[in-house]
């Protein structure tokens, strides 16, 4: 079945070096790949997407790259802040809706 | 505009019990999907409706069920409670206006089953 692999499962940061998280996926029909970011004891929130024919996408420090060739996308957080410590969660799916799988997520501690 | 609502936000249920959440989407929005969240088990998808019909479905036994109304509220039912069943329930709307109007999801509060 749809499977999304995340890597690394935590990640530890000084504040202001750069944070890259990276997810790969099985089903060769996803077109869409957002990325969510839960705080502790909050909901998910959608911080950046990106679809199939779009290989980057940017948006101020955040940035996400798509590989649909090798089935890789990423997360590239720039700048990182104390604020930026979460859980990030990748997922993919189709713009014409399925169900949309979500990688295990990592945890992210930026150091100040 | 009104978020993703859901209730209880928090509830205690014993084994062998069965309990009941309800989710109401984004005014507007025609998909639900409920995940399961657990330390270590991420996101865990249970099941989304649209328009009333169970479009898909997780990997989840037949005691986690769901429904969705006309209005597009949801709710989702587990039966005969297990200790593993603890767990922070999620569920999420979608507009679904189109092919190409994506499918971002939004996330309610969740909430929270503890079984003892």
């Amino acid at each position: 079945g749809e499977n999304v692999e995340q890597h690394p499962s935590t990640l530890s940061v000084q504040e202001g070096d750069s944070a890259v998280i990276k997810c790969t996926y099985s089903d060769s029909a996803s077109n869409y790949f957002p990325w969510y970011k839960q705080e502790l004891g909050k909901r998910p929130q959608l911080i950046i997407d990106i679809r199939s024919n779009v290989g980057e996408k940017k948006d101020q420090r955040i940035a996400v790259t798509l590989n649909k060739t090798a089935k890789h996308f990423s997360l590239h957080i720039t700048e990182t802040q104390p604020e930026d410590s979460a859980v990030y969660f990748c997922a993919a799916g189709k713009t014409s809706y399925d169900k949309v799988i979500f990688g295990p997520g990592t945890s992210l501690s930026v150091i100040p | 505009k009104a978020g993703v609502t859901q209730t209880p936000r928090y509830l205690i249920k014993t084994r062998g019990q069965q309990v009941t959440l309800s989710c109401s989407p984004i005014s507007g929005h025609r998909s639900v999907s409920w995940y399961q969240q657990t330390p270590g088990q991420g996101l865990q998808f249970l099941f989304e409706y649209f328009s009333e019909t169970q479009r898909n479905k997780g990997n989840f036994p037949g005691r986690f069920s769901g429904r969705q109304f006309s209005n597009s509220r949801s709710e989702m039912n587990v039966s005969t409670l297990e200790l593993g069943d603890s767990a922070l329930y999620l569920c999420a709307s979608s507009s679904q206006a189109g092919v190409n109007s994506g499918n971002t999801i939004y996330f309610g509060e969740g909430s929270w089953l503890t079984v003892v």
